[in-house]
């Protein structure tokens, strides 16, 4: 079982529509919890980091259950230029310094 | 404020070989990490170094080796390069260390092993 768990999709939306994407990990020890976001061929960037309370930033919101060991991203009112892939990411402890990531959902908005 | 940087973009190499990849991390930040997305697949951890030491290192052969320097580059050397060590290696940097902390990532190294 991987370590990281992604729905792969593709998810194909119309822009302005609501797109949920899910995540598992398997290791209950588990501290950090991360969206980030890749374009074709680049760098990840950090979209945002993942709170146990939940937290939103703009149209971007993310949930953690650690209960279940899942963590969530909604994207409300998609863009154009939301299309990328987004992969979930998780840390173990400040003693690894090693980020697990998952395999990415891949998101295309079309007009 | 400066984001990390990596050089070469690109590197061609033949098999056998020894790749040196560069890496500079944001200012103020002393831990750096050194990751490989080989095509198709996720981004898999290699190396971290913090305050000049290695701190972990990933599921990758001894030919993988790296160092950090006082000032906080960091460079990652491939030995005997294969051809399956084609791949993006990308570096990233964190305010302080350990997976607490959100890491900010370098748009990577390109390298091909023909």
């Amino acid at each position: 079982r991987k370590e990281v768990e992604q729905d792969p999709g593709p998810f194909n939306v119309p822009e302005g529509a609501t797109v949920a994407f899910n995540c598992t990990y398997s290791n209950s020890a588990s501290q950090s919890f991360f969206w980030y976001r890749q374009d074709c061929r680049k760098e990840p960037k950090l979209l945002m980091s993942v709170y146990s309370s939940g937290n939103e930033d703009g149209r971007f919101t993310a949930q953690l259950n650690r209960a279940s060991q899942y963590i969530s991203l909604l994207i409300r009112d998609s863009k154009l230029s939301d299309s990328a892939t987004y992969l979930c990411v998780v840390g173990y402890s400040s003693n690894t310094g090693k980020l697990i990531f998952g395999q990415g959902t891949t998101l295309q908005v079309k007009p | 404020e400066a984001g990390v940087t990596q050089s070469p973009t690109h590197l061609i190499k033949t098999r056998g070989q020894q790749a040196t990849l560069r890496c500079s991390p944001i200012s103020g930040h002393t831990s750096v990490y050194w990751y490989q997305q080989a095509l198709g697949l996720g981004l898999q951890f290699l190396l971290w170094y913090d305050e000049g030491e290695e701190r972990n290192r990933g599921n990758f052969p001894p030919r993988f080796s790296g160092r950090q320097f006082p000032n906080y580059s960091s460079e990652l050397n491939v030995n005997a390069l294969e051809l399956e060590d084609s791949a993006l290696y990308l570096c990233a940097s964190s305010l302080a260390r350990g997976a607490y902390n959100e890491q900010f990532f370098g748009p990577g190294t390109r390298l091909t092993v023909l």
